[in-house]
């Protein structure tokens, strides 16, 4: 199986800007968990979503948000951006086994820069 | 919040056994131990987790000690490749939820 892709890689924009991230899901997954790292927070988890709808959020602004689209797939987007959301998104995805063990495999992330 | 406690960095001979500890006295009963890794700048890749048994993969050994509070991972023949930064979580079974809480984890560097 494909493993977690995401899109893009790389990314450089301004402040102010609003940007999207998009994230694909091993196939048959059907939670997207979200992540944002940074050199002085490390890992911190933004939201999940499961069935198109978000069942876990993490302390973050109203500006970070999310949305899932009924083949999994889920984007996340920022608004007015600022310099301190220069940070690596990561997304991970796991299946919905209902053992509990809901073991996350993450994609390479998206860096992004904010100028 | 996380709920583990490793030491930030640790060295590891190459060839030679790394283990890894990590605490987690707070750990309740129906809560897994994961093991993550990072090589840098990638995403975390996923190595092996247990809830009470001693467990083993491709990858490594988890030994969890009886009473829970802690564990260790084995990487048996450490190599260069190994390098990386090691998260221990711990994660409570849930049907409502499914967020990792990720600490400082363990530098390991594997020296030649």
């Amino acid at each position: 199986k494909a493993g977690v892709t995401q899109t893009p890689r790389y990314l450089i924009k301004t402040r102010g800007q609003q940007v999207t991230l998009s994230c694909s899901p091993i196939s048959g997954h059907r939670s997207v968990s979200w992540y944002q790292q940074t050199p002085g927070q490390g890992l911190q988890f933004l939201f999940e979503y499961f069935s198109e709808t978000q069942r876990n959020k993490g302390n973050f602004p109203g500006r970070f948000s999310g949305r899932q689209f009924s083949n999994s797939r889920s984007e996340m987007n920022v608004s007015t951006l600022e310099l301190g959301d220069s940070a690596l998104y990561l997304c991970a995805s796991s299946p919905h086994t209902g053992t509990g063990q809901e073991t996350q495999y993450f994609g390479p992330g998206t860096r992004l820069l904010v100028l | 919040d996380a709920k583990t406690t490793q030491p930030p960095s640790m060295d590891c001979a190459e060839g030679r056994a790394a283990n890894l500890p990590c605490n987690h006295s707070t750990i309740s009963g129906n809560e897994y131990v994961y093991w993550y890794r990072q090589i840098h700048s990638q995403g975390p890749q996923y190595i092996i987790h247990g809830l009470k048994n001693n467990e083993t993969n491709e990858m490594a050994s988890l030994i969890i000690t009886e009473d829970r509070k802690s564990s260790t991972l084995i990487l048996p023949h450490a190599t260069l490749r190994d390098t990386a930064v090691y998260y221990c979580i711990v994660r409570a079974r849930s049907d409502t939820g499914n967020q990792f809480y990720f600490g400082t984890g363990t530098s390991l560097t594997v020296i030649p």
